[in-house]
């Protein structure tokens, strides 16, 4: 069955570093990962999208990068500040119509001041 | 630009009940889908609406069903509730086939099943 695995475990990181985000998946065959970010008691709010045939994608202070070969894909978050502090949710969503996004579980983002 | 709004935002129910969620999409958007979010996990998709006819359904059994409204509107109804049906429950709109925006969500309804 079709598996997406984020470290369950949250990530503290001191403001100004760069924060790595990472997302493994296996039997899936995506069309398109995108990144989400929730705050507690929030729906997702998108950040980006990265297609299966690119490689990296920038917006800002963030970046993600996709490798199908590896089933993975790296969020980072460079200069985080506390106000970066929140969960992060990797989705993936396939070719077929009625897509779906299939999440994974999250990461718990905490940047300290 | 409105984004999506839900209603009610928490709800308390007993078990053996019928709910209705409702949701507002998005000005512009054409497709409403439904989450589930257990506390602690990421949403579970429960089916999506596209010109008022469901379009895909995730593994949710059949007292989960909705409706999509010719304004795109939609609803979401859960009948003979479980203890297990507490969760979020997420609406998120989009315009098919256009995947390069992502889906925008709402705040969602907080339901509990006493």
């Amino acid at each position: 069955s079709q598996k997406i695995e984020q470290n369950s475990e949250a990530l503290n990181i001191q403001e100004g570093k760069t924060a790595t985000l990472t997302c493994n998946y296996t039997n899936y065959s995506p069309a398109y990962l995108q990144w989400y970010r929730q705050d507690p008691g929030r729906g997702p709010v998108f950040l980006l999208l990265i297609r299966e045939n690119e490689k990296e994608k920038r917006k800002e202070r963030l970046k993600v990068t996709f490798d199908t070969t590896l089933k993975q894909s790296l969020f980072h978050i460079t200069a985080s500040q506390p106000a970066d502090s929140a969960t992060y949710l990797c989705a993936l969503e396939g070719f077929n119509a009625g897509n779906m996004l299939t999440f994974g579980g999250g990461t718990r983002l905490m940047v300290k001041p | 630009e409105t984004g999506v709004t839900q209603s009610p935002t928490h709800l308390i129910k007993t078990r053996g009940q019928q709910v209705t969620l409702r949701c507002s999409s998005q000005s512009g958007h054409n497709t409403v889908s439904w989450y589930q979010q257990a506390l602690g996990q990421g949403p579970q998709f429960i089916f999506q609406y596209y010109r008022e006819e469901e379009n895909g359904r995730g593994n949710f059994p059949p007292r989960f069903s909705g409706l999509q409204f010719p304004n795109y509107s939609s609803e979401l109804n859960v009948n003979a509730l479980e203890l297990d049906d507490s969760a979020l429950y997420l609406c998120a709109s989009s315009f098919y086939s256009d995947a390069n925006y992502g889906y925008t969500f709402g705040s969602g309804t907080r339901l509990t099943v006493v």
